[in-house]
């Protein structure tokens, strides 16, 4: 069973609206959490992580992420997008009790139409 | 700085042939991994390496071997490829598996099995 969800499998966004894309996760325990983006044809590179502290952390790009750890959730955001920022972007959750793995969600592939 | 290199980038094979995949890394990490990417799936972990010496299973092992040749090295061998090994494969290193360590991609392998 996927334990990594990614809810939003494609978004179509025009440029300048706002962007919420939701990861939740059903692991106890001390959970680190990250988002990475993948462009066209490239890999993946990391956007944002949580490990602890501020539960609102800000990455590269103008994105940020809230970690809500009664919801089990790590929404990634933007307030207005870009054409640039097309892309397929996933929630990736490293569990301490099992070794420290990453676990990745499915992804969800942003479209941004000019 | 070159960080996580693949090679070869794309490679195609028939049924039942055998291949290995490279991957080094220029920065002194510890920690290496190999990745399967399918549709609808996202990251799914083949194999790791906590460190030199070491190799562990992740959650899809079989049809698949593993060499960590050196610090730097970590290849992947499919002994007798198969359809379903389809896929684009992607190397990752860390700095170690402990946590808050992120982990840094290559820019993958699509291999195609007829």
């Amino acid at each position: 069973a996927q334990s990594v969800s990614q809810h939003n499998h494609h978004v179509i966004l025009s440029e300048a609206a706002s962007l919420e894309l939701g990861c939740n996760y059903s692991y106890g325990g001390t959970v680190n959490l990250f988002w990475y983006v993948q462009y066209p044809g490239q890999h993946l590179q990391l956007l944002l992580k949580y490990f602890s502290g501020d539960p609102l952390v800000k990455g590269i790009k103008g994105f940020e992420a809230e970690f809500i750890k009664s919801k089990f959730s790590f929404n990634l955001r933007k307030p207005s997008v870009q054409w640039s920022d097309t892309a397929e972007y996933f929630c990736a959750v490293m569990r301490s009790n099992t070794g420290n793995q990453f676990y990745f969600g499915t992804g969800t592939s942003l479209t941004v139409i000019p | 700085n070159a960080g996580v290199t693949q090679t070869p980038k794309f490679q195609v094979l028939k049924t039942g042939q055998s291949m290995t995949l490279q991957c080094a890394q220029d920065m002194n990490h510890n920690s290496m991994y190999w990745y399967r990417q399918d549709p609808g799936m996202g990251l799914r972990l083949i194999y790791y390496s906590a460190s030199e010496g070491t190799t562990d299973k992740g959650e899809v092992p079989n049809g698949y071997n593993v060499s960590r040749l050196n610090k730097r090295e970590f290849s992947l061998r499919l002994e007798s490829a198969a359809p379903s090994q389809t896929s684009v494969y992607f190397c990752a290193s860390s700095p170690s598996k402990a946590a808050k360590n992120i982990q840094y991609f290559g820019a993958g392998t699509r291999l195609s099995v007829l």
